[in-house]
């Protein structure tokens, strides 16, 4: 049980790349979601998705899209990178929506990926 | 507008000593639910406990508790004991919808020293 993975985990773009990070969780969850991490800043919401097929916008979606063709695969794109993209991105995946679920709603984070744009 | 707020960018504390970080949120959703998250130097996000709006008692696990005040509108989570390995960032978030969305605080960060 691998948990959430992220590939890669470091990447270095120059401006106007493009690039594709991958997601995967082995827990049968419904919920996705790609944060970015800026210094001094707790995580930000870039796009999340409720189940296969299915996306939303975040806090900060642009610039980037998202697929989610397959359950345990979020794939979140870059299509043309910018300076300002530099962050350290994380997925996390969670069970479900209830609240009073408690605990076990817990989102479980990937390790990151550090990106670099030039 | 910030809806949760950690006032502490930084704090020492000495090993076997408890420490309190102090989270506030902003919400008018009767149900939310309150999280703590530990990142150490290696990066990644580790859970530590979580509290719901609808809950009687504050949460515990472990040598974390989280101490709820639903009118004050604050989630300060307690280390007791603190260890080495309890140096870290720590970060308050807040889920207010359906979805599972967080949002998070700036951090703490908390250094223990010997």
């Amino acid at each position: 049980n691998a948990g959430v993975t992220q590939t890669p985990k470091f990447r270095v773009l120059k401006t106007g790349q493009s690039m594709t990070l991958l997601c995967a969780q082995d827990m049968n969850h419904e919920y996705m979601y790609w944060y970015r991490q800026d210094p001094g800043m707790g995580l930000r919401l870039i796009h999340y998705s409720v189940g296969e097929g299915t996306t939303a916008k975040g806090e900060v979606p642009d610039g980037y899209n998202v697929s989610r063709l397959k359950k345990q695969n979020f794939l979140l794109g870059l299509e043309s990178a910018a300076p300002s993209q530099t962050s350290v991105y994380f997925c996390a995946s969670s069970y479900s929506h209830s609240i009073d679920r408690g605990g076990t709603d817990t989102q479980y984070f990937g390790p990151g990926t550090r990106l670099t744009v030039l | 507008a910030q809806k949760i707020t950690q006032t502490q960018p930084g704090m020492f504390v000495q090993e076997k000593e408890a420490v309190t970080l102090d989270c506030t949120y902003d919400t008018s959703d009767p149900s939310y639910g309150l999280f703590w998250y530990k990142q150490p130097s290696s990066g990644e996000m580790i859970f530590l406990i979580y509290q719901g709006s609808y809950d009687q008692q504050n949460a515990t696990e472990g040598r974390y508790s989280l101490n709820f005040q639903k009118a004050r509108k604050s989630a300060n989570l307690v280390i007791s004991a603190s260890q080495l390995g309890d140096s870290a960032m720590y970060f308050c978030a807040m889920r207010e919808d359906s979805w599972g969305k967080l949002q998070f605080g700036a951090g703490t960060q908390v250094v223990v020293t010997p």
